[in-house]
Parts: C-alpha cells; sequence; structure tokens
C-alpha cells in the first residue's frame, strides 16, 4: 500500500525559529513529492521536487528530497506568524493522477 | 480570475439524500480532480478527470459519480448519502496534470 508519514504532525514554534518539517514515502512508482500550505481553507502549492539532492528554495522555505532513502525535508527559516498552517506532503505516483497525500504538519507560530 | 470555484461552501444532508457538489475553473486546465480530507487522514483522491469526457477513480470512489461534459466543470455526485461522507470535500485543477494542482476553497458536508 502506498502511504506518506509526515513527522510531527504537531509543532509549536516561536517567532524567529527555524523548523523543519519530514516527510517519507513508501510508494511503487514515484514521479515526484509536493509540498502544500493549508491555512484556512484550499492548500496552496509550494514546490514540486523530482530530482534527489537539488535544493528549491523560494524565500525562508526550501525542500529537498532524497530519493535513496525516501524523505524529504521542509525548512522554514525565521519563521513568523504568517507561517502558521498546515504543511501537507503529496507524492505524484507515476499513474494516471494518483497523489497520496500525508496527514500534514500543523506547524503554530507564536508572537 | 476566479482559480476553481466551489459550490456550495457549507452542506447538511439527512442521510440517503442525493446531491451534486460543484466545481468549476476558468484556468482552461485539463486536469480535475475530487479530494475528500478527514482529521488525520490527510487528502484522499475520490475521481479525476485527464479531460473532458475522461474520467477515472481515485482511491475512494465508492458512493460518489463524477462527469466531465466540459473543460470547466466537474461536479461530484453523492448517489445516497452516508454519514461516512462527512467530510470537506475539495476540487483541485491542473494545467498538465505534473505540476501544482490549485484548489477550491472547499465544501464542508455534514450528513446526519
Amino acid at each position: 500500500e502506498d502511504k506518506v508519514v509526515q513527522s510531527p504532525l504537531s509543532l509549536v514554534v516561536h517567532e524567529g525559529d527555524t523548523v523543519t518539517l519530514n516527510c517519507s514515502y513508501e510508494v511503487t512508482n514515484f514521479r515526484s513529492l509536493l509540498w502544500y500550505k493549508q491555512e484556512k481553507k484550499a492548500p496552496t502549492f509550494l514546490f514540486m521536487l523530482t530530482s534527489s539532492g537539488i535544493e528549491k528554495k523560494s524565500g525562508r522555505l526550501s525542500s529537498i528530497l532524497d530519493k535513496k532513502e525516501l524523505f524529504s525535508i521542509l525548512n522554514i527559516t525565521a519563521t513568523q506568524t504568517g507561517d502558521s498552517a498546515v504543511y501537507l506532503c503529496a507524492v505524484h505516483l507515476d499513474y494516471g493522477q494518483n497523489f497520496v497525500f500525508g496527514p500534514g504538519t500543523r506547524l503554530s507560530v507564536l508572537p | 480570475n476566479a482559480g476553481v470555484t466551489q459550490t456550495p461552501k457549507f452542506q447538511v444532508l439527512k442521510t440517503g439524500q442525493s446531491m451534486t457538489l460543484q466545481c468549476a475553473q476558468d484556468m482552461n486546465h485539463e486536469y480535475m480532480s475530487w479530494y475528500r480530507q478527514d482529521p488525520g487522514m490527510g487528502l484522499r483522491l475520490i475521481h479525476y478527470s485527464v479531460g473532458a469526457g475522461i474520467t477515472d477513480q481515485g482511491e475512494v470512489p465508492n458512493g460518489y459519480n463524477v462527469s466531465r461534459s466540459t473543460t470547466e466543470d466537474f461536479p461530484l455526485r453523492l448517489l445516497s448519502a452516508a454519514p461516512s461522507q462527512t467530510s470537506v470535500y475539495f476540487c483541485a485543477s491542473s494545467l498538465d496534470g505534473a505540476y501544482g494542482y490549485t484548489f477550491g476553497s472547499g465544501t464542508r458536508l455534514t450528513v446526519v
């Protein structure tokens, strides 16, 4: 069974802290790994990763994929209260439009 | 540019009732999907479409029907609502199906 696991499930930090969110996967046919941020409603796309070792960066957020060890991390530096959200990891399987989502990490950034 | 529009935002149904959740996108995206989100379980794919007239099942298709008669619209039909279908439903679309999907704002459905 295809599975995506995220850790921690919940995290509370203070503004200015750096956080690392983890995503590991066990799937039969890997195509890509995606990160989304979900605030109150709709998830919004952050990154898509297909190759190992190549960091994707957007402002204070960065992510990297390790296809040998089957995991990805999402780093957020100098966190702000606006980073408070659920961060979702998803794996796109290499057939059809099958995406397997993890349960998400709920990040709370306190002022 | 509206993006992905879902209606209604909230709905309460009685067990056994049927209804259609509407989804429309104005980005000319070929790929559209329906997900349900339950606490602690992440998003699970119900059905998806890779273009008008083409649909396929996802992970949890039972109890739901879809059709795609136009590129813009992808309605989700609940045939006979059950309490287990209480969830938040998201519609999403993508230009090429490989890059990130754009999600609608969701429909919170409660079946009593």
